[in-house]
């Protein structure tokens, strides 16, 4: 029973392409997140959705959109792509918002744009 | 530009020795996490800290929290090799900032 899954898990594509990378949980959270881990391992947020409302939305090219259809799904959407844009992408889930809800973190898509 | 900052960022470890990676962070938080990355795998979380002092322990690993000099500790008693992992502090500033993560190699 994966609690947090990704797909796929690893994506391989040419610049200018649109791709997208869907997440499910399946712990019953209400809050959703998306990280990028680029190739120094830097871990940093880029959204959070709450009962499928944005609550963080981080300094993200807009080419990057998330998109969450209902409390258990949350996924990105990415037009455009870009060399740079080449990273580990991981998912994470949390029942609330506060600094005591402990996040459950994804697989992770390892995504290569050439 | 890092809020949280850790160090050592790499650490080779002899097994059976006792060792130390400190975090400091730059925000009035009282909020402090500690999560294992193992190659090529995903974030698991160790350590929720939520208060000032808080201490708390899992097998060989130990985490603590200082907020007034703004720092958390992960000791780690008599390494194994099983601890060999990247280890990342984030603070909790109404969201998760990570720190650059500590890699850390046991060897024999």
């Amino acid at each position: 029973d994966t609690a947090v899954s990704q797909t796929p898990k690893y994506l391989v594509t040419q610049m200018g392409n649109d791709k997208s990378i869907k997440c499910e949980q399946n712990l019953g959270h209400d809050t959703m997140y998306w990280y990028k881990q680029d190739s120094k391992k830097f871990l940093k947020i880029m959204f959070s959705y709450n009962n499928k409302e944005l609550i963080i939305n981080e300094t993200v090219p807009n080419r990057f959109s998330p998109k969450s259809p209902d409390k258990a799904h949350l996924n990105l959407h990415i037009n455009s792509l870009e060399l740079g844009d080449s990273a580990v992408y991981f998912c994470a889930s949390s029942q609330g918002q506060g600094a005591s809800s402990k996040q459950y973190f994804g697989p992770g898509t390892r995504l290569t744009v050439t | 530009e890092l809020k949280v900052e850790q160090n050592p960022l790499f650490l080779s470890m002899q097994e059976g020795k006792n060792y130390t990676i400190y975090c400091n962070y730059s925000t009035t938080s009282d909020r402090l996490y500690w999560y294992r990355q193992d190659p090529g795998k995903s974030l698991e979380s160790l350590f929720v800290l939520l208060s000032n002092g808080a201490v708390k322990q899992e097998g060989r690993l130990m985490a603590s929290l200082d907020t007034k000099a703004r720092l958390s500790t992960l000791h780690i008693t008599a390494a194994v090799h099983d601890l060999s992992a990247t280890y990342f502090c984030a603070e909790w500033d109404y969201k998760l900032s990570f720190g650059a993560g500590t890699t850390v190699t046991v060897r024999a």
